[in-house]
């Protein structure tokens, strides 16, 4: 069974660019979630993905957005990049079924921006 | 809204010694309950959970009992060791109308010695 993974590892960007995040679900897993993690503190949620569609949305700003694609990969885009985006970003999967929405975290990406 | 609260640390134990950290929340409804554990460098791992009231999560010698009365979910272990340090997140999970979403605590980083 592979675990959900995430690229890149690491990333810096410039404030106002514009960058694109991937995450891969783990086998049998058919929902993504995105949250950030900034230093020192603990993982926010920023949306979830099912069925290729935005479920569910946590205090975020429009300039956070998302994908899901039909093998249930997904993808996060922050446009406009802020100082204060700089965190790291995780990525979490789950099997959506009455009862049970267990989420499991991939590695993150580290983003820095400069 | 939904919040969750931990003690702070960094949490300081000689190997063996035992573990408790302190965690309790503010939420409507019946949430689930999670223990998360963050290696340095890595993602979240899932630790243990719980889904209703008085229900106990065990994994790995670690456990923690669901407490609607005091609205904790406290994390012990009677034995720690070295390999244990690493940062442990409490969180609650709501399902909202077509979603569900983590909501964390700051966590908790321990620190073993030998």
């Amino acid at each position: 069974e592979t675990g959900v993974t995430q690229s890149p590892t690491h990333l810096i960007k410039t404030r106002g660019q514009q960058v694109t995040l991937r995450c891969s679900s783990q086998s049998g897993h058919n929902t993504v979630s995105w949250y950030q993690q900034a230093l020192g503190q603990g993982p926010q949620f920023i949306f979830q993905y099912y069925r290729e569609e935005e479920n569910g949305r946590g205090n975020f700003p429009p300039r956070f957005s998302g994908l899901q694609f039909p093998n249930y990969s997904s993808e996060l885009n922050v446009n406009a990049l802020e100082l204060d985006d700089s965190a790291l970003y995780l990525c979490a999967s789950s099997f959506r079924l009455a009862g049970s929405y267990e989420q499991y975290f991939g590695p993150g990406t580290r983003l820095t921006v400069t | 809204g939904d919040s969750v609260t931990q003690m702070e640390g960094p949490v300081t134990l000689s190997e063996e010694a035992c573990l408790t950290i302190n965690c309790t929340y503010t939420a409507t409804g019946y949430p689930s309950l999670f223990w998360y554990v963050q290696y340095p460098g890595e993602g979240l791992q899932l630790l243990l959970k719980a889904t209703k009231a008085d229900d106990k999560g065990s994994n790995k010698g670690f456990e923690a009992t669901y407490r609607k009365e005091t609205t904790s979910f406290h994390l012990e272990k009677g034995s720690v060791q070295v390999s244990d340090s690493a940062v442990y997140f409490c969180a609650l999970m709501r399902r909202l109308t077509g979603y569900s979403t983590l909501t964390f605590g700051k966590g908790t980083m321990l620190l073993v010695s030998p």
